[in-house]
């Protein structure tokens, strides 16, 4: 059975770090790019960012690109977020979620559950 | 790209067939996924490529589109099927949708 559990999450400071870890199982991790969505309170989902299986490309949106670093550890079947100078908008449910790519398409098949990360003083 | 759903809010019943859009701002193929997410709960993914049914999801759940405007369509609404659904590209990179609340009318 696939698997995603996120964790770290929790209440920070405004310019404050966090990371974010997701473990994976279930599934042969390395075959898999991976992203993180967020969702603030109330609010629709975004696209964080993105990485491939070897962990040779990171993609970002651009609300995070230079605050935000995506990595992975294939050996150990984790995803991060290592997330610095946060600010209040990014206060939101961060979730993990798997890429799978068939049919000249990607979609995220499985989803963590989500862990909450709030900024605020 | 930019994705904008129509309606935000759909009050419906049981049984009802109900039928929401999603508008990219420039063509993205069919590289559009559909998603159902029940309060306090991560998504779920229902449709990919644009009318793929997902493993185990239910036949009334279908899709259609392509290029700029494309609609998920539930035929005979049940009551585990209020809930907010969004739409995702993933032409480039990916984005969502505002996302569509389907709720008892």
């Amino acid at each position: 059975e696939v698997q995603l559990v996120e964790s770290g999450g929790g209440l920070v400071q405004p310019g404050g770090s966090l990371r974010l870890s997701c473990g994976a199982s279930g599934f042969t991790f390395s075959n898999f790019n991976m992203n993180w969505v967020r969702q603030a309170p109330g609010k629709g989902l975004e696209w964080v960012s993105y990485i491939s299986g070897s962990g040779r490309n990171m993609y970002y949106a651009d609300s995070v690109k230079g605050r935000f670093t995506i990595s992975r550890d294939n050996a150990k079947n984790s995803l991060f977020l290592q997330m610095n100078s946060l600010r209040d908008d990014d206060t939101a449910v961060y979730y993990c979620a798997r890429d799978v790519f068939s049919s000249a398409s990607s979609r995220f098949d499985y989803w963590g559950q989500g862990t909450l990360v709030t900024v605020s003083s | 790209i930019q994705m904008t759903q129509s309606p935000s809010s759909l009050p419906a019943s049981v049984g009802d067939s109900v039928t929401i859009t999603c508008r990219a701002s420039q063509s993205i193929d069919t590289s559009l996924s559909w998603y159902q997410q029940r309060p306090g709960k991560a998504p779920k993914l229902l449709i990919y490529a644009t009318s793929s049914l997902h493993s185990g999801v239910p036949s009334r759940f279908s899709g259609s589109g392509s290029g700029t405007d494309f609609t998920l369509t539930i035929s005979s609404l049940q009551p585990e099927d209020f809930a907010t659904y969004f739409c995702q590209q993933s032409y480039s990179f990916s984005s969502f949708g505002g996302g569509t609340k389907v709720d008892i009318k």
